[in-house]
């Protein structure tokens, strides 16, 4: 199994470029998710998903936009990028158990740069 | 909401000693909490997922904890070595919905 496969692995955009980091898994998991990771701010949640075609705001969800079409599939776009959005970004997958979502598992991750 | 504090932010240990990692969290109401480890330049493996129902869980020389009604988790790491050092996160989630908070880490070395 592939498990959580992100790309691209690198990119740099000028200001108010857009651009779609995809995010794909085929563990058949209910929950999807897509963090960022800034030095001394640690992980913080942007948006979230708990099935096909429902999504959710996280903590920082300001520039992106998300969908669900499909369970397997959760793209996060930036619709005009910023240099405040300049970080390494994280998706993330879990079975959604009867107890609540379980283990997380992430993607290796997208480091952007917005000039 | 849900904070997610860890403690301390660095730690520097020799090898061979037995280590505690600290996470604490405001809301209680939590079905379980994660553990994780993120290499350098690499993303996050859990390590260790505690129900809410159980106080303890182990996986070889990691031993997690989960104290609900104090608000705190302690990872465990006995007998530490070269290959354990990396960044340890913490998750717990955000009341009943589908937010995992995270802690900022604890970036662990272990000298030889």
């Amino acid at each position: 199994n592939a498990g959580v496969t992100q790309t691209p692995k690198f990119q740099v955009l000028k200001t108010g470029q857009s651009m779609t980091l995809q995010c794909a898994q085929d563990m058949n998991h209910e929950y999807m998710s897509w963090y960022r990771q800034d030095p001394g701010m640690g992980l913080r949640l942007i948006h979230y998903s708990v099935g096909a075609g429902i999504t959710d705001q996280g903590e920082v969800p300001n520039g992106y936009n998300v969908s669900r079409s499909t369970t397997e599939d959760f793209p996060l776009r930036l619709l005009s990028a910023a240099p405040s959005q300049t970080s390494v970004y994280f998706c993330a997958s879990s079975y959604s158990g009867n107890r609540g979502y379980e283990k997380l598992f992430f993607g290796s991750g997208t480091q952007l740069s917005v000039l | 909401k849900q904070e997610v504090t860890q403690i301390p932010a660095a730690l520097s240990v020799p090898e061979g000693e037995n280590l505690v990692l600290n996470c604490s969290f405001t809301d209680s109401a939590i079905y379980n909490l994660q553990w994780f480890r993120q290499d350098p330049g690499k993303g996050l493996t859990s390590l260790l997922l505690i129900q809410s129902s159980q106080r303890e869980q182990t996986s070889g020389r990691l031993n997690a904890s989960l104290d609900k009604s104090s608000g705190r988790s302690t990872l465990y790491i006995a007998a530490s070595q070269p290959g354990d050092s990396a960044t340890y996160l913490c998750a717990a989630p955000s009341g009943n919905t589908g937010k995992l908070i995270f802690g900022q880490g604890t970036t662990l070395q272990v000298k030889p």
